[in-house]
């Protein structure tokens, strides 16, 4: 069952960049590597998702090396309210079939 | 735009009884999921569908039925409850399973107690 390991937590301040890597080290040829942001008491919301090398969008960027087994994705500039935690997802075979299966995720907490 | 609706928002049960969580998405997606998470927990997926009238297990699956028998609607089953199914549970659909087609959106969730 391939799975992704994140850490567990991670501390910063406010106005720091953040970076969050991901290991998945048994990553499909063809599957692409997404992240979603939860705050308590709602559903995860995706924040970015990429195959290869860069992509950025208005929120976060997602760094891919060569190899794909491992991401980063970076925060620029945090604010309190990127409290949250921050799950990687890649696709894993389990009985024969290709399932969406969540890591234990990465807590992030900012502090003023 | 309501996208991913789950009802009911929460939920009591006695130990024994059954009932179905209503998931019901508007945006023509094929797959749709089920996740518990206890808390501090991640998610954990319960069953998932590719389309409708397909259906398949997903991690932690027993103790619990679905159904597809539409594209919009997936409600899960609880068939007998257990203290030990109480968690949070959120419904998620996405356009396929396949790669770049699986950014999966999710509802508000389900906060079910069993007594």
């Amino acid at each position: 069952l391939a799975k992704t390991t994140q850490p567990i937590s991670m501390d910063s301040y406010e106005g720091q960049e953040v970076n969050i890597t991901c290991s998945h080290n048994n990553i499909a040829t063809n599957d692409y590597i997404t992240w979603y942001q939860q705050f308590p008491s709602q559903g995860p919301r995706f924040i970015i998702q990429g195959y290869k090398t860069k992509v950025t969008n208005e929120v976060a960027s997602l760094f891919i090396p060569a190899d794909r087994k491992s991401s980063t994705l970076s925060l620029p500039r945090v604010s309190l309210s990127d409290t949250a935690v921050y799950y990687c997802l890649v696709g894993s075979r389990m009985d024969s079939s290709y399932k969406l299966i969540f890591g234990s995720g990465t807590r992030l907490l900012v502090r003023p | 735009n309501a996208g991913v609706t789950q009802t009911p928002k929460f939920q009591v049960l006695k130990t024994g009884q059954s009932m179905t969580l209503q998931c019901a998405q508007d945006m023509n997606h094929e797959y749709m999921s089920w996740y518990r998470q206890d808390p501090g927990m991640g998610l954990r997926l319960i069953h998932y569908s590719v389309g409708a009238g397909i259906t398949d297990q997903g991690e932690v699956p027993n103790g619990y039925n679905v159904s597809r028998s539409t594209t919009e609607d997936f409600p899960l089953r609880l068939l007998s409850a257990a203290p030990s199914q109480t968690s949070v549970y959120f419904c998620a659909s996405s356009y396929g399973l396949a790669a770049a087609k699986n950014i999966q959106y999710f509802g508000a969730g389900t906060r079910l107690s069993v007594l």
